[in-house]
């Protein structure tokens, strides 16, 4: 049982460039959420999704764009990646009783 | 929105002592308040929670109260080992809703 599971685990991009990060679960929960952690600032919701076919914007939504793909799997989008937007980035998925797991992060740099 | 502040930012105890780290929110409609803890390099892992209808819930050495009339929760560490070096998240929100998350706590337990 491999949990939430996030591809990549680091990636270097430059202003401009665009992709997708991933994320998939395997525990058939039906709520999935990304947050990005930068220091000292704690998690920061930027999407989340319910349940397939629906997503919704969170805290810090702006320049992000996301996909849910089936009951699995739920991709963050950056379009023109900006050096704010350098982070470290978690998938999470909860269970029915409301509890999210957490996936290793992806850790990106955009320069 | 919600609002949870964290305190301490760091916090240093020798091996053996407890440890105890506090949160407020400030919706009185959160009914959910999970802990978790994040080692380096790793996500953050779910170690208690506690619902709205609780004051307080025990994990072997961890324990979390709840004060609904104060909004304040708070996690106890009890006889620290060096391996719950770490830094620990407070949370609170709707139960299988997206949460909100302190800023995060430090914790270093010196042998």
């Amino acid at each position: 049982n491999a949990g939430v599971t996030q591809t990549p685990k680091f990636q270097v991009l430059k202003t401009g460039q665009s992709m997708t990060l991933q994320c998939a679960q395997d525990m058939n929960h039906n709520s999935m959420y990304w947050y990005r952690q930068d220091p000292g600032m704690g998690l920061r919701l930027i999407y989340y999704s319910a349940s397939e076919g629906t997503t919704d914007k969170g805290e810090v939504p702006n320049g992000y764009n996301v996909s849910r793909l089936n009951k699995r799997e739920f991709s963050l989008r950056l379009e023109s990646a900006a050096p704010s937007q350098t982070s470290v980035y978690f998938c999470a998925s909860s269970d029915i009783q409301g509890r999210p797991h957490f996936g290793n992060g992806t850790r990106l740099t955009v320069t | 929105g919600e609002n949870v502040e964290q305190h301490p930012s760091t916090l240093s105890v020798q091996e053996g002592d407890s440890a105890v780290i506090k949160c407020t929110y400030s919706d009185s409609a959160s009914n959910y308040f999970p802990w978790y803890k994040q080692e380096l390099g790793k996500g953050p892992q779910l170690i208690i929670d506690i619902r709205s209808n609780v004051g307080e819930k025990k994990d072997q050495r961890i324990a979390v109260t709840l004060n609904k009339t104060a909004k304040h929760f708070s996690l106890h560490i009890t006889e620290t080992q060096p391996e719950d070096s770490a830094v620990y998240f407070c949370s609170a929100g709707d139960s299988g809703y997206a949460l909100n998350f302190g800023k995060g706590t430090s914790l270093l337990v010196t042998p």
